[in-house]
């Protein structure tokens, strides 16, 4: 069965950077989208931006351009996103999630990994 | 940036009443997907392209719209349908999501 198994929390402090995994199993990983969505706390969802494994192609919101870096190591089906220059606003929730190719929607979610910014 | 509005932003449904929920979106979108997400866990897809339901959502579900307006039914409220929707829309650069619905039980 499709798993999205993403790193833990993690406690970072302001002006850090942090690196967030997301390990794909279940399905050929190179087939789907990986794509990363924040939710601040108790608020809805934000689309950060998409990889293609096969490719590397990368596309951002605009919102998250100079804030997330998306790659991907097709060896071991896991996706990274970094995020860098952390403040308090980054605090969020992060999910993994995938489309197939084409499709917008987003069919298999991680469990989410949590980021605090704090000194 | 397609801006969606979710209505009502709470409301509480007794066992076995209908429920709406709806979503208005800024500009016509081709397609609207629903997810629902209970407190503490990851969303889930429930429903994709407008009216198609995910796979293990009760047949009480169903989805409908066109355009700027898309809405979500609950035929029947159950206990277990407790929890936040979220519309989302692919169709244009950059995904967005709205704000919600807060589904209680009454």
């Amino acid at each position: 069965q499709v798993n999205l198994l993403q790193s833990g929390a993690a406690l970072v402090k302001p002006g850090a950077s942090v690196k967030l995994s997301c390990k794909a199993s279940g399905y050929t990983f190179t087939d789907y989208y990986i794509h990363w969505v924040k939710q601040s706390h108790g608020k809805s969802l934000e689309w950060i931006g998409y990889i293609n494994p096969n490719s590397g192609y990368t596309n951002y919101n605009e919102k998250f351009k100079s804030k997330a870096t998306l790659t991907v190591d097709k060896s071991t089906n896991t996706a990274y996103m970094e995020l860098s220059r952390l403040t308090s606003e980054d605090s969020a929730t992060y999910y993994c999630t995938r489309t197939a190719p084409y499709y917008w929607y987003f069919d298999f979610w991680g469990p989410g990994t949590m980021v605090t910014v704090s000194s | 940036e397609i801006v969606l509005t979710q209505s009502p932003t709470t409301m509480a449904a007794s066992p076995g009443e209908k429920v709406t929920l709806t979503c208005r979106a800024s500009s016509s979108v081709s397609y609207m997907h629903w997810y629902q997400q209970r407190s503490g866990t990851s969303p889930k897809l429930w429903i994709y392209e407008t009216s198609k339901l995910a796979s293990g959502v009760p047949n009480r579900f169903s989805g409908s719209g066109s355009g700027t307006s898309y809405s979500l039914t609950i035929n029947s409220m159950e206990t277990e349908d407790a929890a936040t929707y979220y519309c989302q829309q692919g169709s244009s650069y950059p995904d967005t999501f709205g704000a919600g619905t807060k589904l209680e039980l009454k």
